[in-house]
């Protein structure tokens, strides 16, 4: 069965750090991009960005451009994602989801993990 | 503000047919193959349909979707009380070159 797994909830304070994973099974890991969604409470789903774990190629969306960073240890099948200094606007429900690309034009999010929940507040 | 545009909710009676759309542009919607996901309710986002009006192993033929031009719509026929969630369609954004979602459409089922 192909699963992805992601960390647990956190609470943190504005200014601290934060690394939040995903572990891929069932499947190649290096063979697919994965990609990160938020879902701010009470909203819709918003994409951050990409990693192809099997050379760490990596791209965001403007949005998020410069605001986080997506790695990977294919060794462990893990994707990353982190923030340097988080603010009380990053709170949200965080997303991993497998990326497949039938073709040019034919591309989708399946599975998708469980979501880790960043509670960001004084 | 979402690149796809979604009616924020509706609703239904059981064994009614709703039907959920999703309208875009010619640089996703128009270009592109639609996703939807299905979002019951504390729970992960599922995929729905991909491809257009492709379902997943175990989804059931209750769930159709098709695209015209820039706008795409799900149906949902025979509704059950398990199918209240939110819905989301998405494609691929040739400008963005990433994937956008719609904002979602909550469905009631009364």
């Amino acid at each position: 069965e192909v699963q992805l797994v992601q960390s647990g909830v956190e609470v943190k304070k504005p200014g601290e750090s934060l690394k939040i994973s995903c572990k891929g099974s069932g499947y190649i890991f290096t063979n697919y991009w994965i990609g990160w969604v938020r879902q701010m409470p009470g909203k819709g789903l918003e994409w951050m960005g990409f990693i192809y774990p099997g050379d760490s190629d990596t791209r965001y969306s403007p949005s998020f451009q410069g605001q986080v960073t997506i790695s990977a240890d294919k060794s462990i099948s893990t994707a990353y994602l982190q923030w340097s200094s988080l603010k009380a606007s990053d709170t949200a429900m965080y997303y991993c989801a497998r990326h497949t690309a039938l073709s040019g034009t034919a591309k989708w999010f399946d599975p998708w993990g469980q979501g880790t929940l960043v509670t960001v507040f004084s | 503000q979402s690149v796809l545009t979604q009616t924020p909710s509706t609703s239904g009676t059981p064994g009614q047919r709703v039907s959920i759309s999703c309208s875009g542009s010619s640089s996703n919607v128009g270009g592109n193959t639609v996703n939807w996901y299905q979002q019951l309710p504390g729970t992960a986002p599922k995929l729905l349909i991909y491809g257009d009006n492709q379902r997943p192993s175990g989804v059931p033929d209750r769930f159709s979707a098709s695209k015209s031009g820039t706008s795409a719509s799900l149906a949902i026929s025979g509704l059950l009380s398990e199918d209240e969630a939110d819905y989301y369609c998405a494609t691929w954004d040739d400008s963005l070159n990433g994937p956008v979602f719609g904002g979602g459409t909550k469905l009631t089922v009364l």
